[in-house]
């Protein structure tokens, strides 16, 4: 089945460090891309989204590009803030088939002043 | 805020009880998704409703089951609860953008604890 692949946490860095969470996955047709985030006691809120090979989702400061040829959704921002502090999921959907979402493990970041 | 509500909050119940969480989507889309959030097994799809019908089916056990009415909230029915059901369960809706691709948005879950 499909699946995805993010880097053990946690990830501890000072504030305006670079930030990198690598995804990878395993998966076949057209997909959805995405990066969720969780800040503590809340919900999932979607961060960024790609929808075909070599686009690049961006918000917030954070960027992902879609690299089909690496079959990688790699999470960058170049000055993390303390506000970053939170949980990052990767997930994927298959286009046109059922849109549920599969997710990564997570990966908890902590930003320090 | 996403729009996506969900009550209870918290669930606090013992084993062997019933209970039943509940999801209204953003207002417009037709689609529901429940999840579940343990620590063991991380975030897992359980099940999907579109328009009042059952569309697509994840790691759900028996014990569990959901419903979408006419006017288009969810219920997810959890029984005979187990130590292991302990958990947050999410509930998505989608936004369609276009070409078969789909964006969902979470409301901020129901925790159950289950003693």
């Amino acid at each position: 089945g499909n699946s995805v692949t993010q880097m053990e946490g946690p990830v501890t860095l000072s504030e305006e460090a670079f930030l990198t969470i690598n995804c990878t996955y395993t998966a076949t047709g057209y997909l959805s891309l995405f990066w969720y985030v969780q800040y503590p006691g809340e919900g999932l809120q979607l961060l960024l989204k790609a929808t075909k090979a070599d686009d690049k989702g961006s918000n917030k400061g954070f960027e992902a590009t879609y690299r089909k040829e690496t079959t990688s959704f790699h999470l960058e921002k170049g000055s993390v803030q303390v506000s970053d502090s939170a949980v990052y999921f990767c997930a994927l959907s298959v286009q046109g088939g059922s849109e549920k979402l599969v997710f990564g493990k997570g990966t908890k970041l902590t930003v320090n002043p | 805020d996403s729009g996506v509500t969900q009550t209870p909050k918290h669930l606090i119940t013992a084993t062997g009880q019933r209970v039943t969480l509940r999801c209204s989507p953003r207002s417009g889309d037709l689609s529901v998704y429940w999840y579940q959030q343990s620590l063991d097994q991380g975030l897992q799809f359980l099940i999907q409703y579109y328009n009042g019908e059952e569309r697509a089916k994840g790691n759900i056990l028996e014990r569990f089951s959901a419903q979408q009415f006419p006017d288009l909230h969810s219920e997810l029915n959890l029984s005979s609860l187990e130590l292991g059901d302990s958990a947050l369960y999410f509930c998505a809706s989608s936004v369609d953008m276009g070409q078969g691709a789909y964006e969902q948005y979470f409301g901020p879950g129901t925790r159950l604890t289950v003693t």
